[in-house]
């Protein structure tokens, strides 16, 4: 298995709305990565977990709230978002992260997930 | 900082080739990768290059590095409309994180 599943393709919510995206990969990679992209625009980072441990945060407000259950999910819980958060959401994994500079340690990306806050 | 540059667009017609070019700023990357994405789509990792080589080819992608002056292409040989895309450059940042450039969008005319 060599793919990165990100559930679901395409969210709609109310800025009240409690929602969660979910991203799962079974290739045995240790970092996990979520990324918001909007349009015409290169992914931004949100957050790194290396080892179900969060290793990076870029600042992210509080309202994104990111989970770790174990080495294979992670999850991105939204809670009173705001209409500009609309964006499609990359979840990724590596073998490490970038720290560690050996072997080509590619990033795998998930398809993406459609958020649409209204 | 850590820096990634790439121009925004290119347009070709089907048939010729495709250079897309890239310059970046920490010498010490040990590999550099080309990502595409297509409308509405996640990026998919095209290639990769190690730092300690000049060239690498595979099919009709070719990726140039010249490492002295940080300069990374990749080249589509008889470029074709499913090669309509954003193509990424991208390397590793000292924090962990892979650092994207802004994307060239290539239209390929028929």
């Amino acid at each position: 298995d060599t793919e990165v599943t990100q559930t679901p393709k395409h969210l709609v919510m109310g800025m009240t709305n409690k929602k969660s995206l979910k991203c799962e990969q079974h290739m045995g990679h240790r970092a996990m990565y979520w990324y918001k992209q909007k349009a015409k625009k290169p992914p931004e980072l949100m957050f790194v977990y290396s080892y179900e441990k969060l290793s990076i945060n870029e600042s992210v407000p509080s309202r994104f709230s990111p989970e770790c259950p174990n080495s294979s999910l992670l999850n991105l819980h939204l809670h009173a978002l705001q209409p500009e958060d609309s964006a499609l959401y990359l979840c990724a994994s590596s073998q490490d992260t970038g720290r560690v500079r050996s072997g080509a340690n590619v990033l795998t990306f998930g398809a993406g997930s459609r958020l649409t806050v209204l | 900082g850590e820096d990634v540059e790439q121009s925004l667009f290119l347009s070709v017609r089907e048939g010729d080739s495709s250079v897309i070019n890239c310059t970046y700023t920490d010498s010490s990357s040990t590999y550099l990768y080309w990502y595409k994405q297509e409308p509405g789509a996640g990026l998919q990792l095209l290639t990769y290059i190690f730092s300690n080589m000049d060239m690498k080819q595979d099919q009709r992608l070719t990726v140039l590095l010249n490492k002295k002056d940080k300069h990374l292409s990749l080249r589509i040989a008889d470029t074709q409309t499913g090669d309509s895309a954003i193509y990424f450059c991208a390397e590793w940042g000292s924090q962990g994180n892979l650092i994207f450039g802004k994307g060239t969008k290539l239209s390929v005319k028929p």
